[in-house]
């Protein structure tokens, strides 16, 4: 156990919709990095965010946002969903720079 | 731009015997190396790492290996064991710009009884 947790689980949602997913970063842990796995991919970095702050950003599509809230725990939104956005969303946590600590991912299936 | 790159989709290997997982990177600003072990349905849970000063870094059955020059690092894993089945992927980053990190597509390993 990581000590980073993300819900749901698994997420199902058709085309056009929005949805938001959550992670809750190990206990002291100031940063919180997004990321999205497709089919037979690598891990793509999305953003990361530092107490509150984005820090960084990678191949994140517009259509996608996210914040990180005073108890540091982040929300990843996606809207206008298409069939290609359906991965896994991976957040991960670090206290300060090396190592990062994955959660357990949230499974988003679009139709 | 794919600046890490497994070029090794999988690798099958016989239990008891060496592992090796490759890894190349184009980027000559990274100086940070990292493994992650993945199993299904869970999320990538950190190996071991290296920085480039070194260019071995050992933790028990775990080794890796850095060429700097070549840009390849590699993950030898001694003796495998069926329990290291998994998908491994290796990632890079550079210590003054820990905020992002860059990971290559993966290997999945499967070790034979």
């Amino acid at each position: 156990d990581s000590g980073v947790t993300q819900t749901p689980k698994h997420l199902i949602t058709a085309t056009g919709q929005r949805v938001t997913l959550r992670c809750s970063p190990r206990s002291g842990d100031l940063s919180v990095y997004w990321y999205q796995q497709s089919l037979d991919q690598g891990l793509q970095f999305l953003i990361q965010y530092y107490n509150g702050e984005e820090r960084a950003k990678g191949n994140i599509l517009e259509r996608f946002s996210a914040q990180q809230f005073p108890d540091l725990h982040s929300e990843l939104n996606l809207s206008s969903l298409e069939l290609g956005d359906s991965a896994l969303y991976f957040c991960a946590s670090s206290a300060t720079t090396d190592t990062q600590y994955f959660g357990p991912g949230t499974r988003l299936t679009v139709l | 731009d794919q600046q890490v790159k497994q070029n090794s989709p999988s690798l099958s290997v016989q239990e008891g015997r060496i592992s090796i997982l490759n890894c190349d990177y184009t980027n000559s600003m990274f100086d940070y190396f990292l493994w992650y072990k993945k199993y299904p349905a869970e999320g990538p849970t950190f190996l071991i790492s290296i920085s480039s000063i070194k260019d071995k870094n050992e933790d028990g059955r775990f080794t890796v290996f850095l060429n700097k020059s070549a840009k390849h690092l590699s993950l030898h894993i001694v003796p495998s064991q069926p329990g290291d089945s998994a998908v491994y992927f290796c990632a890079a980053s550079s210590q003054d710009n820990f905020n992002k990190f860059y990971f290559g597509s993966g290997t999945k390993l499967n070790v034979k009884p």
